[in-house]
């Protein structure tokens, strides 16, 4: 079974800290992607990557950047935490068109 | 055009009932409509999906209906049971790698 595996479930941070996410897949997938999830919010792209040293932004990307050096690990960077990052964090990772994603159990981020 | 809206939000079933989520989008350039299926603590997992050459596929308790015309499809769970309990999301994609989800239904089955 593909595993995605992040490297925290639970991170509390203070105001303006840089927050490193990271997200590791073991199955050689082209393409991985980083979600927050919030309550009736559902699930919201922050960014993508398609390929080592290619990303691509998502429907949020602000305050966010992203770093892809291997195929896979994928970290999400959250430039200068803010309160209203306060959220779930989901890294997914998928092999192509058509095959779905494969999710990662989450990273439960509190900034205070 | 990128949204895809489902309802209802929440959803309480008696165990052995049916489950209806329904969702719709505007982009007619969607061509795959996946349903993940996400338990507390853990990452939503792929349950079901289906393509618009189809208007229905079953895996096991698990249907998807899909309506072209209106541009709707929705899951269906029968025999519902406690242990479905969860929150499902559907998300819809242009044959890419690229999917726009739902906002999510939380499912009760009552014992």
């Amino acid at each position: 079974d593909v595993k995605v595996t992040q490297s925290s479930r639970y991170l509390v941070k203070r105001t303006g800290e840089k927050v490193f996410l990271e997200c590791v897949q073991d199955m050689d997938h082209e393409n991985m992607f980083w979600y927050r999830q919030d309550p009736g919010l559902g699930l919201r792209l922050i960014y993508f990557s398609y390929d080592v040293k290619m990303k691509e932004k998502g429907d949020i990307p602000e305050g966010y950047s992203v770093s892809r050096e291997k195929k896979e690990r994928f970290s999400l960077i959250l430039e200068s935490a803010s309160t209203n990052q306060t959220s779930m964090y989901l890294c997914a990772s998928s092999s192509g068109s058509y095959y779905g994603y494969t999710f990662g159990s989450g990273t439960r981020l509190t900034v205070v | 055009q990128q949204q895809v809206k489902q309802s209802p939000q929440s959803l309480i079933v008696q165990k052995g009932g049916i489950s209806i989520i329904n969702c719709a989008y505007e982009n007619t350039a969607f061509d795959y409509f996946p349903w993940y299926q996400q338990f507390p603590g853990k990452g939503p997992a792929l349950l079901i999906a289906i393509r618009p050459d189809v208007s229905e596929k079953k895996e096991g308790r698990f249907t998807i209906s899909f309506n072209k015309s209106a541009k709707q499809f929705s899951l269906h769970i029968m025999d519902s049971q406690p242990g479905d309990s969860a929150t499902y999301f559907c998300a819809a994609g242009v044959g890419t790698y690229k999917y726009i989800f739902g906002t999510g239904t939380r499912l009760k089955v009552l014992a």
